[in-house]
Formats: structure tokens, sequence, C-alpha cells
């Protein structure tokens, strides 16, 4: 597609239930991030994949988090367990070759996640 | 203290109106990055920079890396400028570090 694609758009579960949260990046883009934005808050970064480098999980807010990236290229955040707090708008992002410290970074239009 | 701080927090003005949108951060970078988040939550990538000016129609973003500043310009603002615009810093890392937004409002 000619733009970061995240699957679904809205997310509503109860609480305690996991859910998987999907992000298609640009076709060769090899950097992917997922960050999250609770609501009146700032963005807050979770995990950066990288070619086929170890992902930097270090913004992971508890092991309940995690995420993959199959081939390189189609990424899924998953959470289990979730609590009301983990309620936020979840965003993905990529770009070509290294990252931000020399790249802009395309963002998709995030999923909306509500934990009741 | 945050790293990244913004202001003003929040801005309106009448269409028209010249615009500014200061950014200053605290850890050593090599590029920063200006992003425009609208109502529906989207984000766009406005501007990376590592020094100098950058300019892309009404907008125009500076840098000064000795002084730790960056501004964003927006000239003859219009209402669907209305956003909040993110000031973004990577530390030396492949992490983005936020700055939490100004939220404009252009009234005409």
């Amino acid at each position: 597609g000619a733009g970061v694609s995240q699957s679904p758009s809205n997310k509503v579960t109860e609480k305690g239930k996991d859910v998987e949260l999907r992000c298609d990046p640009i076709s060769g883009h090899t950097a992917l991030y997922w960050y999250r934005q609770s609501l009146g808050q700032g963005l807050e970064f979770l995990i950066y994949f990288q070619g086929n480098s170890a992902p930097d999980k270090s913004g992971l807010p508890s092991d309940r988090f995690s995420a993959e990236r199959t081939g390189g290229s189609v990424s899924t955040l998953t959470i289990q367990r979730t609590q009301q707090e983990d309620s936020a708008v979840y965003l993905c992002a990529s770009s070509i070759r290294t990252g931000p410290t020399n790249e802009k970074l395309f963002f998709g239009s995030g999923t909306q996640l509500s934990v009741l | 203290k945050n790293e990244v701080e913004q202001s003003p927090q929040n801005l309106t003005a009448q269409e028209g109106e010249f615009i500014t949108i200061n950014c200053s951060y605290s850890v050593g970078i090599s590029a920063l990055h200006w992003l425009q988040q609208h109502p529906g939550g989207g984000i766009v990538s406005l501007f990376m920079l590592s020094s100098g000016k950058k300019k892309h129609g009404r907008l125009i973003a500076t840098i000064n890396i000795q002084e730790k500043h960056s501004s964003l310009h927006i000239t003859a603002s219009h209402p669907r400028d209305s956003a909040v615009y993110i000031c973004a810093v990577p530390p030396n890392t492949d992490k983005l570090i936020f700055g939490t937004g100004t939220r404009l409002q252009v009234f005409p």
C-alpha cells in the first residue's frame, strides 16, 4: 500500500482479555516502531524493530506486552490480560532504513484500544 | 524537567496571523522532527532537520544545535492548520523522545 496500515482502527475489549494489533509498514521500510498515546498525554515509545537485528523492547511497560515482526514486514503487538490503563491509541511508524536519527518517519492512523 | 519542552502548550490565532511554536531540548541530538497531529489522530511528519532552516509551503522550521532550540513557523495561518504540533528528538539512539505538543487553533 501507499502508507502505513494499521488494523483494527478501533478495538473494544474486556479487562483480562488478550488483544492483537497489526501494523503493515510501507513496503521496503526496514525500521518499524510502536508508540502509544494515552488520552491527553504525549507519545510514548514502546518497541523498535530494525531489519534482522534484535528488537529494542525497552519501552514496553510490562511483560504483558510483546511484539513480533514476521519476515521483516508485518508486525503484531500483543497485549495479554488487558487492563484499563492499557486504553490508548497505539501508533505504528516506519522508515526506510535506519530510523529517526537521519530519516523521516511515516505513521499509521493508529488503533484506538478501549479496555472496559 | 522534561528532556523536550514545547511552548506554548496552547495557541489560538486569527486566520492570516504568523505563528511560532518553540521547542527546547536538553539532550544531544543529530536531528529533530516536527510532527503534525490532526484532530482525527493521524500523525504526519512535517520536517526532519539537523541544521539551519527548512521550508515547505507556508511552514518553516529552524534549528540551532548549539542553543538546543528549534522553532516551527506558520505564515498566513489558515483554519486547516489547526492541529497539535509535536517536536521529537532521537537522543543519539533510534528512539524518539516527544514533546507534549502545542495545540493550535486558527479561527476564520
